[in-house]
């Protein structure tokens, strides 16, 4: 049981290119969502979705767009990544209203 | 988005208790939980707490909520190396979503 994967684990960009940080997870959870972690920040919600075709923003969306086309999967999308963008992401999934999340093991991006 | 606060830092030494402190503003919690990070890991779920409980007991995690303060603590008995790394304190609201404290970095000092 693979849980949620991220995929890369970390990226080099150059301000103003676009990318896609991948997520799948193999629960077959309904709720999945996107963080991002900074140092003395901690996690702060970026999108999320309740289901397949269901998204909404979370606390910091600018800059990112999200689809969830499947249950299994997730992907971020950074549209024209900025400096600002630098950070560590983590996608979560969870089965249910009364469970904790499960997390991936992260992406690490840095632009430049 | 509701606040969740923890201080950044404690060390503690091996075979001492730790114990981490969380305070949250949203009296509508429902669960709060608490996780591990090793470094370059994701957040691993150590323990939870539903928010009618005052205390839960883990091996050597203690979980105690005091609701009317809105206070949640972690203690860590007989504290090892491998217990170091950064700990984060969430709460869930009614409305189904997290709230991440900023984490709170404790090194255990062989």
């Amino acid at each position: 049981n693979a849980g949620v994967t991220q995929t890369p684990k970390f990226q080099v960009l150059k301000t103003g290119q676009s990318m896609t940080l991948q997520c799948a997870q193999d629960m077959n959870h309904e709720y999945m969502s996107w963080y991002r972690q900074d140092p003395g920040m901690g996690l702060r919600l970026i999108h999320y979705s309740v289901g397949a075709g269901i998204t909404d923003q979370g606390e910091v969306p600018n800059g990112y767009n999200v689809s969830r086309s499947t249950t299994e999967d997730f992907p971020l999308r950074l549209l024209s990544a900025a400096p600002s963008q630098t950070s560590v992401y983590f996608c979560a999934s969870s089965p249910g209203t009364s469970s904790p999340l499960h997390f991936g093991n992260g992406t690490r991006l840095t632009v430049t | 988005g509701e606040d969740v606060e923890q201080s950044l830092f404690l060390s503690v030494r091996e075979g001492d208790s730790s114990v981490i402190n969380c305070t949250y503003t949203d009296s509508s919690s429902t669960y709060l939980y608490w996780y591990k990070q090793e470094p370059g890991a994701g957040l691993q779920l150590l323990t939870y707490i539903f928010s009618n409980m005052d205390m839960k007991q883990d091996q050597r995690l203690t979980v105690l909520l005091n609701k009317k303060d809105k206070h949640l603590s972690l203690r860590i008995a007989d504290t090892q190396t491998g217990d170091s790394a950064i700990y984060f304190c969430a709460e869930k609201d009614t409305g189904n979503q997290f709230y991440f404290g900023t984490g709170t970095s404790l090194t255990v000092i062989p």
